[in-house]
């Protein structure tokens, strides 16, 4: 599997975009970008994946680059319960392991 | 979204005593679960891939004599620590695969003392 290289903590004001930066450079091309998130002492909670397009849901918007080698998370509107560390995962079709390697993610503090 | 649910949430035992923890996705069924270990602020540790009705894969460097998985059903996966030392403490994290999303459990804190 892929690694990822993320940013290990980055802080965000309150009702602002949180933008977490992710890259991904040896991914392969059946490889999928995921995004959790884990708040203190709880299980990680999903965020996102993609493939190639970009991907929006309630949570949070996936802007993948047209390389694939990077990508960017979004929360348009960062609360005080964002506050969390939040992963960026390469894996590949469950069909072939489908494993998920976490990192170190990136810590977000979200400031009032 | 899909539940996940283990049990029990804290357990406290003694040092050379074996503890089980139970994984369960409460409405769908897996058949692939898998198995973390996390440390303090550190992060998730892959231990092992369970598959129902087949033996679990380990991860390198996971003792599977020391940590014996048994996924007998569609919806239950467990995890014995058996012999547990203190250096077993930790928390210990569950997840089911659903289509393309990986749901997790709650997590276990095992103390060891």
């Amino acid at each position: 599997d892929a690694k990822t290289t993320q940013p290990p903590s980055m802080d965000c004001a309150e009702g602002r975009a949180a933008n977490l930066p992710c890259n991904h450079s040896t991914i392969s091309g059946n490889e999928y970008v995921y995004w959790y998130r884990q708040i203190h002492s709880q299980g990680p909670q999903y965020i996102i994946h993609g493939l190639k397009n970009n991907e929006t849901n309630e949570m949070a918007s996936l802007i993948i680059t047209e390389d694939r080698k990077s990508s960017t998370l979004i929360l348009p509107h960062a609360t005080l319960r964002d506050t969390a560390v939040y992963y960026c995962i390469v894996r590949s079709p469950l069909r072939q392991g489908g494993k998920l390697i976490f990192g170190q993610g990136t810590e977000l503090s979200v400031k009032p | 979204g899909a539940v996940v649910s283990q049990h029990p949430s804290r357990v406290i035992c003694k040092s050379g005593t074996s503890v089980k923890i139970e994984c369960r996705s409460l409405d769908f069924q897996a058949t692939t679960m898998f198995w973390y270990r996390q440390f303090p602020k550190k992060s998730l540790m892959l231990m092992a891939t369970s598959n129902e009705g087949s033996k679990a894969t380990y991860e390198q460097g996971v003792e599977k004599d020391k940590f014996l998985i048994n996924h007998a059903s569609l919806t239950l996966s467990t995890l014995t620590v058996t012999s547990a030392h203190p250096e077993d403490s930790s928390f210990y994290i569950c997840s089911a695969d659903r289509e393309y999303e990986q749901y997790f459990g709650p997590g276990t804190r095992l103390t060891v003392t």
